[in-house]
């Protein structure tokens, strides 16, 4: 059974830093694109970053751009999201997701995600 | 940035009905587009991507079809379970966008 369970969330001053993870089970990581979607509070989804199977390649919306950075461990079946300079704009859940096959951003697979709250 | 425009933003229907949900785009993304589920307090579930095919262990309840700009999500024979708010998503061009959501609710 694929598994995906975010951890590293939690409250933050403006400004601060948080390293988010997300381990994987059940299936082969190096195999898939993986990506970090977020969703405010009483919002919808905003897709925030993603990464090719081999950490070679990656994408960001453009509010996170110089900000946060996505990475992976496949060796430690593992998806990171380093997030700095953070602000209210910030707080959300934060999710990762599996893409389907070889498609960069297909979501197949979803943990069930980490809350973020930045506020002083 | 591709915007999605999801129609109707919410939609009370009674079970038993067939409902369909309306996605449209800013500009011509082929077939690279999905459909996902989310309940209260849950993480998304996955339904349908490239326009029309099912995620595995999805019921064919659920159809997608479209191409170009114009796409729907038709779900039948509607159970308590399928009332949700629904979510579009193209993944044709970066940065990758979603609809607005349309929440299914019961009549």
């Amino acid at each position: 059974e694929v598994q995906l369970v975010e951890s590293g969330g939690g409250l933050v001053q403006p400004g601060g830093s948080l390293r988010l993870s997300c381990a994987a089970s059940g299936f082969t990581l190096s195999s898939s694109w993986m990506s970090w979607v977020r969703q405010a509070p009483g919002k919808g989804l905003e897709w925030v970053a993603n990464i090719n199977q081999h950490g070679s390649e990656n994408y960001y919306v453009d509010a996170v751009k110089g900000r946060f950075t996505i990475s992976r461990d496949n060796a430690k079946n593992s998806l990171y999201l380093q997030m700095n300079s953070l602000g209210g704009e910030d707080t959300a859940v934060y999710y990762c997701a599996r893409s389907t096959g070889n498609y960069a951003a297909a979501f197949q697979s979803w943990g069930q995600g980490t809350l973020v709250t930045v506020s002083s | 940035d591709i915007q999605m425009t999801q129609s109707p933003s919410s939609l009370s229907a009674s079970v038993g009905d067939t409902v369909t949900i309306t996605c449209r785009a800013s500009q011509g993304i082929s077939n690279y587009l999905a459909w996902f589920q989310q309940k209260p307090g849950k993480a998304p579930k996955s339904l349908i991507y490239d326009a029309s095919s099912l995620q595995s262990g999805v019921p064919s309840k659920f159809s997608g079809s479209g191409s170009g700009t114009d796409f729907t999500l038709t779900i039948s024979s509607l159970q308590p379970e399928d009332f949700a708010t629904y979510y579009c998503q193209q993944f044709s061009s970066y940065p990758i966008t979603f609809g607005q959501g349309t929440r299914l609710e019961i009549k």
